[in-house]
């Protein structure tokens, strides 16, 4: 079972921010927050990743919280084209199950003109 | 120049058939992955090979086979194809442990 809690939809307006909270309230020590996205039709993408420090990459800004029980995803300037459902995934970075993503139900993000 | 490429994008078949759903990469990754997308929209691994060892088997039916000839390659086996089959099937790669996966754009099987 994922082990985090997403709102199942979400909108957005053209050319603001995206801020997509995620719950995961049980991650262990060793355990990354991961964010995927799947645009309609196609393969699910990496945007990013992260232990406990934000980052930030092309794409969009990872902030965890300090205690890591949850994160938020931020898109700085949507575009429609982000229109696509959002997961967030705790994975471990070692042992046996390492590669194994568990995906939830995810956040539904609708960008609208 | 795509990452993970799967062929055929889409399988129309009838049950009981054998078929095969090729994977190739191109990122010089060392692990590959299969996932199946259910009508749902759950994304569940079926396997993963590293160095041609298979290193997580969930509790997929065995008449799915994962083939890997050589890094690059994944190949996915099915026999005796059934209903519950038909879903869209990934296939992914990543290098090393806790890299991000890269995933290919599916197939869609249908079981007919």
């Amino acid at each position: 079972d994922a082990k985090t809690t997403q709102p199942p939809s979400m909108d957005c307006a053209e050319g603001r921010a995206a801020n997509l909270p995620c719950n995961h309230s049980t991650i262990s020590g060793n355990e990354y927050v991961y964010w995927y996205r799947q645009i309609h039709s196609q393969g699910p993408q990496y945007i990013i990743h992260g232990l406990k420090n934000n980052e930030t990459n092309e794409m969009a800004s990872l902030i965890i919280t300090e205690d890591r029980k949850s994160s938020t995803l931020i898109l700085p300037h949507a575009t429609l084209r982000d229109t696509a459902v959002y997961y967030c995934i705790v994975r471990p970075l070692y042992g046996g199950t390492q590669g194994n993503l568990i995906f939830g139900k995810g956040t539904k993000l609708s960008v609208k003109p | 120049d795509t990452a993970v490429s799967q062929t055929p994008k889409y399988l129309v078949t009838q049950m009981g058939n054998d078929k095969s759903i090729k994977c190739e990469q191109n990122l010089g990754h060392d692990t590959m992955y299969w996932y199946k997308q259910d009508s749902k929209k759950f994304l569940k691994i079926m396997f993963s090979y590293n160095n041609k060892e298979l290193i997580i088997n969930e509790t997929v039916p065995n008449r799915f086979s994962p083939k890997s000839p050589d890094k690059a390659h994944l190949n996915l086996h099915i026999n005796s194809l059934e209903l519950g089959d038909s879903a869209v099937y990934f296939c992914a790669s990543s290098q090393g442990r806790g890299s991000p996966l890269h995933f290919g754009n599916g197939t869609r099987l249908t079981v007919t």
